[in-house]
């Protein structure tokens, strides 16, 4: 079965500054799908940006990039001129084909802005 | 467009008591997805539908069930309520389009059960 680990469950960053979040996952499928969520206080799940295994790039949008490891299963990603409205729970998640359509979420990291 | 709508946001059941949680979206979505979120676990899915009118086991289905009889809704059942399954559920949609097409997320339910 697929699992998914964020070891970070909190992190810090002070206002316009560049913090990294961490996530792993396991597995032994080859195409798969990585996601990061965003759940601010109000609860709502965003969805932040996704990759595809197959694809060689990082994924970029606008201030938030991952840095995509296929090799060592690892999914990070990094804030750029992190904003107050940045602050919120952030959740990996992984799909791939052959899990049904079911995405497997990590345990979320708190991220916490200071002004 | 409301996207994704959950009924009711807030609610406080007894032990053995039922309830149903309504999940509605407009947006014309074949799959559907039930998850629950606990502290410290993140989200993890109850039952999911990839169509009206079927419907199938996600990683924690037991104490629920499900039925999607319109294409637009998918509700949640808990025929006899128990304190562990307090949780926020949230209810989200997809297209299947891709494996990477986005599952939209409605505003989650509390439910307490005492």
């Amino acid at each position: 079965a697929q699992t998914v680990t964020q070891s970070q469950p909190e992190m810090s960053v002070q206002e316009a500054e560049t913090v990294t979040l961490s996530c792993t996952y396991d597995t032994s499928e080859s195409d798969y799908y990585l996601f990061w969520y965003k759940q601010p206080p109000s609860r709502q799940m965003i969805l932040v940006i996704r990759q595809e295994a197959y694809k060689q790039q990082n994924a970029t949008e606008n201030r938030f990039s991952v840095n995509f490891q296929k090799a060592a299963k690892s999914f990070s990603l990094k804030i750029s001129d992190s904003q107050l409205g940045d602050a919120a729970m952030y959740f990996c998640a992984y799909r791939s084909r052959s899990s049904g359509d079911k995405l497997t979420f990590g345990t979320g990291t708190r991220l916490a802005v200071r002004p | 467009n409301a996207g994704v709508t959950q009924t009711p946001k807030f609610r406080v059941l007894k032990t053995g008591q039922s309830m149903t949680l309504l999940c509605a979206q407009d947006m014309n979505h074949e799959y559907m997805y039930w998850y629950r979120q606990d502290p410290g676990m993140g989200l993890r899915l109850i039952h999911y539908s990839v169509g009206e009118g079927t419907t199938a086991k996600g990683e924690v289905p037991d104490g629920y069930n499900v039925s999607r009889l319109k294409k637009q809704n998918f509700l949640l059942g808990l025929e006899s309520a128990a304190p562990s399954q307090t949780s926020v559920y949230f209810c989200a949609s997809r297209i299947p389009v891709g494996g990477s097409s986005e599952q939209f997320f409605g505003p989650g339910t509390r439910l307490t059960v005492l």
